[in-house]
């Protein structure tokens, strides 16, 4: 069964609006998951990483005021996209850590972000 | 830098040829590499990771270190194997996996 639950899995909405990606543990509490971005074609591109009680960690050029990541528990980290604009359209997946050392991870199921 | 290099975009090949995916990663300590997969409408998973040495679905991996490459090869390439494949090494620093370009592996009937 899954691991990763990553909610939802489309998503369409208007330039301006902010949209809230969620990325559940299922089987056990992660204190650190991960935000990757995929274009279509292309390689996973980590955006950041999520660690459960305090700031999430992001990678160089990615902004995080328009990346916002919160990761309250063991088991949930969001992602909110804050004023989506049409070039953020992609695919963002999530993933979690299964050991300490992140050697292996679980990956959602991934949703597509359409902004209009 | 931390770098993972996949040259080829897409291989095809016919069922029952070999096949080998190549990799070549940056060396910046000693990674642990992985390769992961992503079959059509399905999430990324695991294939293999080095430091296991073991054989999925026919798939091995050696790490050469001296050409710093983690080759993916099968002898006998099957339909179902068609799929994304992504290497990634897994650097010390901040534990982060990164992930290459991505081959697409297309085997044909």
């Amino acid at each position: 069964g899954a691991v990763v639950s990553q909610h939802p899995s489309r998503v369409i909405c208007k330039s301006g609006t902010s949209v809230k990606i969620e990325c559940r543990s299922l089987d056990f509490q992660a204190t650190t998951m991960f935000w990757y971005r995929q274009f279509p074609k292309q390689s996973l591109m980590l955006m950041a990483t999520s660690n459960e009680g305090s700031k999430a960690t992001y990678e160089q050029g990615v902004e995080k005021d328009k990346f916002l990541i919160n990761h309250a528990s063991l088991t949930l980290s969001t992602l909110t996209v804050t004023s989506a604009h049409p070039e953020d359209s992609s695919f963002y997946i999530c993933s979690v850590a299964w050991t300490a050392t992140n050697e292996k991870l679980f990956f959602g199921s991934g949703t597509q972000l359409s902004v209009l | 830098a931390q770098r993972v290099t996949q040259p080829e975009k897409l291989l095809s090949v016919f069922k029952g040829a070999p096949v080998e995916l190549k990799c070549n990663y940056s060396y910046s300590g000693s990674p642990e590499l992985f390769w992961y997969v992503q079959y059509s409408r399905q999430r990324l998973q695991l294939l293999l990771r080095h430091i296991s040495r073991e054989s999925i679905k026919g798939f091995t991996a050696d790490l050469n270190k001296g050409e710093t490459s983690f080759h993916l090869k099968k002898p006998f390439a099957q339909e179902e194997d068609s799929a994304m494949y992504y290497c990634a090494p897994l650097y010390n620093q901040g534990g982060k996996l990164i992930f290459g370009q991505g081959t697409e592996l297309s085997v044909k009937p």
